[in-house]
């Protein structure tokens, strides 16, 4: 079945380290997605991707980074500038199309803690 | 810039009551409308959507939500809850903008069932 695998499902990070958060999709869609979820605070976007080696940043991006060499893939790096990490982070999918807006799909997330 | 609110943060309704969960949204043109259902621990799933034409619109597992236009209101509904409906719903207003995808999430309504 298609779908998007988040990896992995729980991460410790320590002070002053850079974590790496696994997103893999196999329903082909161009564009792919980052969302940070805080309780009380709904989804916010951190960065998106329409295209390979093409992304933009969100309204969260400070202390994040990410790349896009492949369509299937979109991994983001939680450095060590992000201040507070500690958060539910949830990747998702569409379809790419004119002008109207495709329904994304989710993963399952990852949840980052700080130790 | 468009933006969405969820007036409940929480609800509790009995076993086999009706529902309905509110959603405001603001934006200029248009809207894409969406709701997502999330269970502990895991991704969004997509409930319903609406992009034109009839008003009322039907989801997966008995929900429908109707847009309203003059009140800028996309609520969800459903008849008859089950405990299986205890979950965090998002309503969403999407934007395409020459090919972008970006979604703006509510802050979420948290729905308890009572047996």
């Amino acid at each position: 079945d298609g779908g998007i695998t988040q990896s992995p499902k729980y991460l410790f990070r320590k002070e002053g380290q850079n974590v790496t958060l696994s997103c893999e999709q196999n329903l082909n869609h161009d564009a792919m997605y980052w969302y940070r979820q805080d309780p009380g605070q709904g989804l916010r976007l951190i960065y998106y991707s329409q295209i390979v080696n093409d992304f933009q940043k969100g309204d969260i991006a400070e202390g994040y980074s990410v790349s896009r060499e492949k369509k299937e893939s979109f991994p983001l790096t939680v450095t060590s500038a992000q201040k507070n990490p500690t958060a539910f982070y949830l990747c998702a999918s569409s379809m790419r199309g004119g002008t109207g807006v495709r329904p994304q799909h989710f993963g399952d997330g990852t949840r980052l803690s700080i130790l | 810039a468009q933006s969405v609110t969820q007036p409940d943060i929480h609800i509790t309704v009995s076993e086999g009551a009706s529902l309905e969960l509110r959603c405001n949204y603001s934006y200029g043109a248009t809207p894409y409308l969406f709701w997502y259902v999330q269970s502990p621990g895991q991704g969004l799933q997509l409930l319903l959507k609406y992009f034109s034409g009839d008003t009322l619109v039907q989801g997966i597992k008995g929900f429908e939500a109707e847009f309203k236009r003059s009140q800028s209101s996309f609520n969800l509904r459903k008849p008859s809850v089950h405990w299986s409906d205890a979950a965090e719903y998002f309503c969403a207003v999407g934007a395409g903008i020459q090919g972008a995808q970006k979604l703006v999430f509510g802050q979420g309504t948290r729905l308890t069932i009572n047996p």
